[in-house]
């Protein structure tokens, strides 16, 4: 079955550390999107990709990073200067071009400061 | 620019009394509508879209939504709720205005079903 695959499902970083969640479709989708969500505040666009090597910044990009080197594949990198990170992180993808189809999320990473 | 905002942050009703969650838009062209549900700890998953056709657009589990130009609105709701319902819900807004862009999400409503 087709999806989007997020791993892992926590993560635990120490402070000053960089970490890298994963995020994986097989849907054939262009678009990719990553979201950060606190309690009470929803989902906070990151960053958003709508073709292989290149994306763009969302409403609260500073502090991470991403590529897009593949279709398939879109990873998060929380970097060391995030100075918050501990959140729920989804990802999701898009036809692009499509803004009435909606998207399609992974199950999630939970990122913990320890 | 387009925004969503969802009345009430918690909305807590008994088992099989009628769920009603708010959400109203803001948009300058004909906007493309969504409901979201997030169970603890998953993805979100879609419930339902209204895309310009039909202006009352059914989902999945019996919820249902209907758009309402006057009134700027697209409020989910479902005859009688069930404890598996208990979850956060997300209406969210996009139009071919923002082609290229990303879903605006309003902040959610959690949903708590008491029997």
């Amino acid at each position: 079955d087709g999806g989007i695959t997020q791993s892992p499902k926590y993560l635990f970083r120490k402070e000053g550390q960089n970490v890298t969640l994963s995020c994986e479709q097989n849907l054939n989708h262009d678009a990719m999107y990553w979201y950060r969500q606190d309690p009470g505040q929803g989902l906070r666009l990151i960053y958003y990709s709508q073709i292989v090597n290149d994306f763009q910044k969302g409403d609260i990009a500073e502090g991470y990073s991403v590529s897009r080197e593949k279709k398939e594949s879109f990873p998060l990198t929380v970097t060391s200067a995030q100075k918050n990170p501990t959140a729920f992180y989804l990802c999701a993808s898009s036809i692009t071009g499509a803004e009435n189809y909606g998207y399609t999320f992974g199950s999630g990473t939970r990122l913990t400061v320890v | 620019a387009q925004s969503v905002t969802q009345l009430g942050s918690h909305v807590s009703v008994s088992e099989g009394a009628l769920v009603l969650l708010r959400c109203n838009y803001s948009s300058s062209v004909p906007p493309y509508l969504f409901w979201y549900v997030q169970y603890p700890n998953q993805g979100l998953q879609l419930l339902l879209k209204y895309t310009s056709a039909a202006t009352l657009v059914k989902g999945i589990n019996g919820f249902e939504a209907e758009f309402k130009k006057s009134e700027t609105s697209f409020h989910l709701t479902k005859p009688s709720a069930h404890m598996s319902d208990a979850a956060e819900y997300f209406c969210a807004v996009s139009s071919l205005e923002q082609a290229g862009t990303a879903l605006i999400f309003g902040k959610g409503t959690t949903l708590s079903v008491s029997s």
